[in-house]
């Protein structure tokens, strides 16, 4: 079946350090791939996003990159800030209309 | 993006009470939408997809009579917390999508408390 695995947090990292939350994937088909930020009392806003194999999705400095070689999909930040902090999920859809969800992990950005 | 609004942000009831969790989506139809719980510092677990103008589908475990789904319009979806005990106590999470290949927009999440 369908699953995500992402790295288990937190996460704890100092302002300006560089950030990666590892994905993977199992999927049928070609998924579309989206990681989502939660924070804290508040429901999932979607943050970047990537449809096909190659394709990177990129927004407010973070990035991942669609790997269908290695089934990837790593988020990455090259300078975090405090406001960073919060629940990051990985997620993937096949065509339907369920989303699959990572367990999500949690990034404390200190200053 | 599109906008999914969900209200009551906090709500606290009576064990025994229900409580109705209201779930729009404000600028398009949403023939589906979702309902999540989440636990704390856990991820999204599905609860059931919510058809418009149908019944609801239902996750494994999870009671339909407890929380009843009603999908009247395409634009309101409803979740029903029926004779709530502590262990309800959790927050709720909606979202709909425009398209089977498109991104889950989200409602901003409802806390529940009973007590």
């Amino acid at each position: 079946g369908n699953s995500v695995t992402q790295m288990e947090g937190p996460v704890t990292l100092s302002e300006e350090a560089f950030l990666t939350i590892n994905c993977t994937y199992t999927a049928t088909g070609y998924p579309s791939l989206f990681w989502y930020v939660q924070y804290p009392g508040e429901g999932l806003q979607l943050l970047l996003k990537a449809t096909k194999a190659d394709d990177k999705g990129s927004n407010k400095g973070f990035e991942a990159t669609y790997r269908k070689e290695t089934t990837s999909f790593h988020l990455e930040k090259g300078s975090v800030q405090v406001s960073d902090s919060a629940v990051y999920f990985c997620a993937l859809n096949t065509g339907g209309f369920k989303t699959i969800f990572g367990a999500g992990t949690r990034l404390f950005v200190k200053a | 993006g599109a906008v999914v609004s969900q209200h009551p942000s906090r709500v606290i009831c009576k064990s025994g009470t229900s409580v109705k969790i209201e779930c729009r989506s404000l600028d398009f139809q949403a023939t589906t939408m979702f309902w999540y719980r989440q636990f704390p510092k856990q991820s999204l677990m599905l609860m059931a997809t919510s058809n418009e103008g149908s019944k609801a589908t239902y996750e494994q475990g999870v009671e339909k009579d407890k929380f009843l789904i009603n999908h009247a319009s395409l634009t309101l979806s409803t979740l029903t917390v029926t004779s709530a005990h502590p262990e309800d106590s959790s927050f709720y999470i909606c979202s709909g999508r425009i398209a089977s290949d498109t991104e889950a927009f989200f409602g901003q999440g409802t806390r529940l408390t009973v007590v």
